[in-house]
């Protein structure tokens, strides 16, 4: 398994300002990931973030809305531009190690828009 | 492409009851699939997983999971509910794509438990 750590735990944002959230993984990780949960809801992937080049995104999900970086085997960032309310999710980090698709989840960080 | 359904958005049990969380999924492939447990303001912890071999699967908290092909099902059981397992539950498939492994996730149960 692997200890996930999330920065900022959660915030509360003004309305068209930018959030960068923090992922920070104890070990190297081959996959990782970054998921939205908004209210009451289930997760959707907005993207894989790619180590050395840039994040695969899932559909309905843009870099310029949604830029990540991964500098290292261990570390990436989330940012959440030009926010609106309806940006208000938990956003969460996941690593994988192998094949199986099992991942781990950060603690996530819980945004509000106002 | 694969995909999750979980029926019953809510579930409400009586401390000491049997859970079942129901799960049925699609997949084009032979399924890896999972069940996640998540307490109010926390991440997601991993409750047990299904790959191969033994369809019957045991995974933390007294939690089973039997994967059942023909019914295309992955339903979560346990004999005794107790209090602390109120939660929300999420089943998951993965699909593996040669690059990355990702999971896609059912709208998810939350579990009441009533004394």
């Amino acid at each position: 398994s692997a200890v996930i750590s999330q920065k900022p735990s959660r915030d509360i944002c003004q309305r068209g300002t930018s959030l960068t959230i923090q992922c920070q993984v104890d070990s190297q990780v081959t996959m990782m990931f970054w998921y939205r949960q908004q209210p009451g809801q289930s997760l959707t992937l907005i993207a894989t973030a790619n180590q050395g080049s840039e994040a695969t995104y899932e559909s309905g999900f843009v870099i310029d809305k949604f830029p990540i970086s991964r500098p290292n085997l261990t570390f990436s960032t989330l940012t959440v531009s030009n926010m609106s309310p309806e940006d208000s999710s938990i956003y969460l980090c996941s690593v994988g190690y192998g094949g199986t698709g099992e991942l781990f989840f950060g603690e996530g960080s819980r945004l509000t828009v106002l | 492409a694969q995909s999750v359904t979980q029926l019953g958005s809510h579930v409400s049990v009586s401390e000491g009851a049997l859970v079942l969380l129901r799960c049925n999924y699609s997949s084009s492939v032979p399924p890896y699939l999972f069940w996640y447990v998540q307490y109010p303001n926390q991440g997601l912890q991993l409750l047990l997983k299904y790959t191969t071999g033994a369809t019957l699967v045991k995974g933390i908290n007294g939690f089973e999971a039997e994967f059942k092909k023909s019914e295309t099902s992955f339903h979560l059981t346990k004999p005794s509910a107790h209090m602390s397992d109120a939660a929300e539950y999420f089943c998951a498939v993965s699909l593996f794509t040669g690059t990355a492994s990702k999971l896609t996730f059912g709208t998810g149960t939350r579990l009441q438990v009533t004394l």
